[in-house]
């Protein structure tokens, strides 16, 4: 079936620079993508979303890119900071269907 | 702000037992989700509800079932437990089935011996 995957499954920046964590989503139909953080027995953390109708949505530190010609999504965390150190995870889903999760990337912070 | 409830925060059962896990959605949410995530793995969606009824379902297997109740709380019940069902369960809660965001809680993990 079709289904979201992540590039990289570990990313290490240093504290006080840029991360990017990329993401290869294959259901063209797929409308709606959120990109959530995961911290060790807590569940998943909404971090921003995104429609189809957009390429680009900035928050506080973050900002996703939304790519559909190439079906590729991305999360960037400016200034990242000891506790952005988490697995994070993008989904997509399709109107009201179910919402796919793809694998992981564990980021960590080094300082 | 109020969250998605889960209970229990832990639970531990023999093989063949039977459990029952609940789901409190953030007020106002209509639409309940629930999610099986194996250690190391991504969430993998079992069943979602809509206004009391079923609206899309997943991997979820036929040993368990599930309902949302109509103060919109939802129950997972998993029988003839195996040492393969050991995981977190999360449920997750969104205002409509669209393009709104889904909020998770913070799991059940169930461990099976």
């Amino acid at each position: 079936g079709e289904s979201v995957g992540l590039h990289l499954p570990t990313l290490s920046v240093q504290e006080g620079d840029n991360s990017i964590i990329n993401c290869a989503y294959s259901n063209s139909a797929s409308d709606y993508f959120i990109w959530y953080k995961q911290e060790s027995g807590k569940g998943p953390q909404f971090i921003i979303d995104i429609r189809s109708n957009m390429d680009k949505r900035q928050g506080q530190r973050v900002t996703v890119l939304l790519n559909k010609t190439v079906k590729h999504l991305s999360l960037q965390i400016a200034a990242t900071q000891p506790g952005d150190s988490a697995v994070y995870f993008c989904a997509e889903k399709m109107s009201a269907r179910q919402l796919t999760f793809g694998s992981g990337t564990q980021l960590t912070v080094l300082p | 702000a109020a969250g998605v409830i889960q209970s229990p925060r832990h639970l531990i059962k023999e093989k063949r037992e039977t459990a029952t896990l609940k789901c409190y959605p953030i007020p106002r949410h209509d639409t309940v989700y629930w999610y099986q995530q194996g250690p190391g793995q991504d969430p993998q969606f079992l069943i979602s509800f809509y206004e009391k009824m079923q609206s899309d379902k997943g991997s979820i297997p036929d040993r368990f079932s599930a309902q949302q109740f109509s103060d919109y709380h939802s129950e997972l019940n998993m029988s003839s437990l195996e040492l393969g069902d050991s995981a977190l369960y999360f449920c997750a809660s969104s205002l409509g089935q669209g393009g709104s965001p889904l909020h998770f809680g913070n799991g059940t993990r169930l461990t099976v011996t």
